[in-house]
């Protein structure tokens, strides 16, 4: 059972746009920076958002990032085959002192 | 740009000690420019952190591995290590090693290794 509480799975259709939750409490989310990893098919996680909203160099600005209280969420738009990946999001748990991650949504483009 | 390459035996056998070695390279960096940690991941499951050093040696461990967790560092050969003790098959996992910038707003990991699997098995 995960701190951070994402949907298993979400899909869209080439083109559309998916939102991702991750829900939290005060001591994670509400309190301390999101951030988001994209992990394609047998490679690595990869940075996808941090700092709730920022965007590394190179990752298009399809993706982005919010967070409001004790949720965040991943939003794409323009959706492509190729973003079929796995999804998480983490931050600090500062009552556990613990990096925390969300379980993981899959998403997949129909 | 920095580049993480995890090594180390992938076969462990139970109640023994995992030994793993991340080797960084690429771009010139600081040691001081981040934090150096490992993440795992069991097979089909998802992403949990086990803890995490700095340039002066200060350890950040996840609570629930602390007892059995040991990570160190060599800056003269860029490479950190975990040590595991005492482990079981449910240390099964692909283990990475990852970066977190130490000047930055919040904290995240930005390099990542591309990972290696420990299977726990006699």
């Amino acid at each position: 059972q995960s701190v951070l509480t994402q949907p298993p799975s979400v899909s869209a259709a080439p083109g559309q746009k998916v939102t991702i939750s991750c829900s939290g409490s005060s001591s994670n989310i509400g309190n301390n920076y999101v951030s988001w990893y994209q992990q394609l098919p047998g490679t690595a996680p990869k940075l996808l958002i941090y700092d709730n909203n920022k965007r590394p160099s190179g990752i298009p600005d399809r993706f982005s990032g919010s967070k409001s209280g004790t949720s965040a969420t991943l939003g794409i738009t323009g959706l492509q085959t190729g973003d079929e990946a796995d999804y998480y999001c983490g931050t600090w748990d500062s009552s556990l002192s613990t990096w925390v991650f969300g379980g993981g949504t899959k998403l997949t483009v129909l | 740009q920095l580049q993480l390459q995890e090594s180390g035996p992938g076969l462990v056998k139970p109640s023994e000690t995992l030994f793993l070695t991340c080797t960084v390279s690429g771009a010139s960096f600081s040691i001081s420019d981040y934090y150096w940690g490992w993440i795992r991941q069991p097979p089909g499951e998802g992403l949990e952190w086990i803890g995490s050093i700095d340039y002066s040696g200060s350890t950040y461990y996840n609570p629930s591995l602390k007892s059995r967790v040991t990570i160190s560092g060599d800056s003269s050969k860029k490479q950190f290590s975990l040590k595991l003790s005492s482990v079981t098959a449910a240390d099964t996992a692909v283990y990475y090693c990852a970066t977190t910038p130490t000047v930055t707003t919040g904290y995240y990991f930005n390099y990542w290794g591309q990972g290696t699997l420990v299977t726990v098995s006699s």
